[in-house]
């Protein structure tokens, strides 16, 4: 089974500050998909990356999926209150389409 | 409805009781999940759904857990005798199809508390 590793596992950060959660794996992944969940819902997806090298942006986040796809990150600039909650990461395992999911960081912004 | 709904949102059970949880996907999505999420925890893939057909269901941890699609559109999952390991969120999603990378939509999930 592959598994994904995030870090850092709990972010507490001061509005207008920059930060960055990673997503590492040992395995390759055919796509890495990121998902954000806040509490009592179920995760929405944010943005899926393909291709190794791949840079997407969504407003102020960031999502870079590396080289070798195994490893993936999200950097999130000038952070605001709305953007607390739980940042998941997951890959397809397969060709099944189920998601492999990381244990995510939880992502606390103070005004 | 418009999105995927789920049904008890919460659901408290003595050790030993049997449960039901409810899943209305999204009109016309083919594939459908059931994930498993342990507080503090990611979700973890219990079974698939294509159609009414379940072509994976090895993430199910163990032989009280029983998922159902019979007509292809709403899905069951059911947990026998449940014990205090079952207590956890759990999350149902949809997709148009099993492509990789489809995006999957998730249900607000229901959480079951078993005493």
């Amino acid at each position: 089974t592959q598994l994904l590793e995030q870090s850092p596992q709990f972010l507490s950060i001061q509005e207008g500050e920059n930060l960055t959660v990673y997503c590492n794996s040992s395995s390759v992944f055919s796509s890495l998909q990121w998902y954000r969940q806040e509490p009592g819902e179920g995760p929405v997806l944010l943005v899926t990356v393909v291709t190794g090298g791949e840079v997407k942006k969504l407003k102020r986040l960031t999502f870079q999926f590396g080289d070798a796809r195994k490893d993936s990150s999200l950097h999130i600039t000038a952070a605001q209150p709305g953007d607390t909650g739980l940042y998941l990461c997951a890959g397809t395992e397969g060709s099944q389409g189920n998601l492999i999911f990381g244990k995510g960081t939880k992502l606390s912004v103070k005004p | 409805g418009a999105g995927v709904s789920q049904s008890p949102r919460y659901k408290v059970a003595k050790r030993g009781q049997d449960v039901a949880l409810r899943c209305d996907p999204i009109s016309g999505h083919v594939s459908l999940f059931w994930y498993q999420q342990a507080l503090g925890q990611g979700p973890e893939f219990l079974t698939y759904f294509q159609n009414e057909a379940q072509l994976d269901k090895s993430g199910l941890p163990s032989d009280r857990f029983f998922a159902e699609r019979p007509e292809g559109s709403v899905s069951t999952l059911k947990i026998q005798r449940t014990q205090q390991e079952d207590s956890a969120v759990y999350l149902c999603a949809s997709s148009s199809d099993r492509v990789q990378g489809r995006e999957q939509f998730f249900g607000p999930g229901t959480r079951l508390t078993v005493l």
